[in-house]
């Protein structure tokens, strides 16, 4: 069973307005989640990250919000630009690896 | 470039002959970690190094699977007698361990095909 999900496989935001990415876990004891952005024929790259004795971390353009009791994250993107446009995976840790979710295809319209 | 590096960016074989891959993690990080794509999924764990030695294998990882990093600085995978549902993205990645976490940095990966 999937222990983080992302269900919406895509998501298309006008340029310029705010993009919402969700995610939901199921495990507890992950203690450490993060965002990754993913562009084609590349790796994943660390986009942000948020700790479980925090609910809100800022960089820039981007925040991720964490509820504990809902077991969700989201990440904002504010304002949306074109360059943001990639798949995004959430992901969780509590021991050192990571669990990915399957990824959110983010399409940012000029 | 500072970045993990991975060597090849692409290989095709044909089933039931063995394949290797390298990863050059980077420089000041101690722990590796190798993982799988395929289409449609985010990337799947398959075993992780913390310097030479190898900490935790996934059930994904069969005995067709091997992965050394012998003097704690790089990393080789190996699959031997490779099947057609081994096709997949390989992704390599290394992080700093110590107090706190640590992002895993990854490299841009091997896409193995198998005909």
């Amino acid at each position: 069973d999937q222990q983080v999900k992302q269900n919406s496989p895509s998501l298309s935001v006008q340029e310029g307005r705010i993009s919402i990415l969700n995610c939901d876990y199921t495990n507890s004891m992950f203690d450490y989640f993060l965002w990754y952005k993913k562009y084609p024929a590349e790796g994943p790259t660390f986009l942000i990250s948020i700790s479980s004795i925090k609910d809100k971390n800022e960089d820039g353009r981007f925040t991720v919000f964490l509820n504990k009791s809902a077991k969700h994250l989201s990440l904002h993107i504010v304002p949306s630009q074109p360059g943001d446009s990639a798949v995004y995976f959430c992901a969780a840790t509590s021991q050192g690896n990571l669990i990915f979710g399957k990824g959110t295809k983010l399409s940012v319209k000029p | 470039d500072t970045g993990v590096s991975q060597d090849p960016r692409h290989k095709i074989t044909k089933r039931g002959q063995n394949v290797t891959f390298r990863c050059d993690p980077i420089s000041e990080h101690n722990r590796l970690y190798w993982y799988r794509q395929t289409l449609g999924q985010g990337p799947e764990f398959l075993t992780y190094f913390q310097n030479e030695a190898q900490l935790e294998k996934s059930r994904l990882l069969s005995d067709r699977f091997s992965a050394e990093r012998p003097k704690g600085s790089f990393s080789t995978l190996e699959i031997q007698r490779t099947e057609q549902g081994d096709s997949a993205m390989y992704l390599c990645a290394s992080s700093l361990s110590g107090t706190g976490n640590s992002p895993l940095h990854f490299g841009n990966g091997t896409r193995l095909t198998v005909t």
